[in-house]
């Protein structure tokens, strides 16, 4: 079965600083990888997402992730915190071979310091 | 586009009574998730259905929570009858067809605490 890691449950920048939010995935075969956020009271709105197409994946918000199988890693990065990105952020992977079932991990909280 | 409604967002129950949660997802979506948040913790599947079949349901405790989707549109979660670990958001996603990277959709979610 899939897994993800999630280092850091907490995560505190300040504003404008470089945000990284660190996800490691446990799989034989690469699988697909997201990126979603939740702001309070809300769904999960994606960030980007990997599948098989360029390693490095761009989303929304300024937000982009990188694919490293070596490190079996997809760790979401922004130059440039702003304010609005406080938010809790969550990866999930969905395994190629056996359907379209997604594992969550279990989130970063983002706080963004004035 | 419409997006995923939900309904409630929010209950409020007591242990022991029963509860039931609406999902309708976006239009021509075949594929219908529902998850369980519990605080702190990312979500967890509990059933996922493809049209009105049931694809996965192996994380649903069959003993309390039930869920059907009839006409292969919308869905209904049902807990009869609930327990205070059953407090949690109640995620129902939609996906337009069932690979693996596609996205999955989210609507605002049922958050429901047990007293």
């Amino acid at each position: 079965a899939q897994s993800v890691t999630q280092l850091g449950s907490h995560v505190s920048v300040s504003e404008g600083a470089l945000v990284l939010l660190r996800c490691n995935y446990s799989s034989s075969v690469p699988p697909y990888l997201f990126w979603y956020v939740q702001y309070p009271n809300q769904g999960l709105q994606l960030l980007l997402k990997y599948t098989s197409a360029a390693t490095l994946v761009k989303g929304i918000n300024g937000f982009e992730a990188e694919f490293k199988k070596s490190e079996t890693s997809f760790h979401l990065t922004k130059p440039s915190a702003h304010m609005s990105d406080a938010a809790e952020y969550f990866c999930a992977v969905s395994d190629r071979n056996t359907g379209n079932q997604f594992y969550f991990g279990t989130g970063t909280s983002l706080t963004v310091i004035p | 586009e419409a997006g995923v409604a939900q309904s409630p967002r929010y209950k409020i129950i007591e242990k022991r009574q029963s509860v039931a949660f609406w999902c309708n997802p976006i239009s021509g979506h075949a594929t219908l998730y529902w998850y369980q948040q519990i605080l702190g913790q990312g979500p967890k599947l509990l059933i996922q259905f493809q049209n009105n079949g049931v694809v996965d349901d192996s994380q649903l405790p069959k003993d309390r929570f039930s869920a059907e989707r009839l006409k292969g549109v919308d869905s209904t979660l049902k807990i009869q009858p609930a327990k205070l670990e059953d407090s949690a958001v109640y995620l129902c996603a939609s996906s337009p067809f069932g690979s693996p990277n596609n996205e999955q959709f989210f609507g605002p979610g049922t958050r429901l605490t047990v007293l």
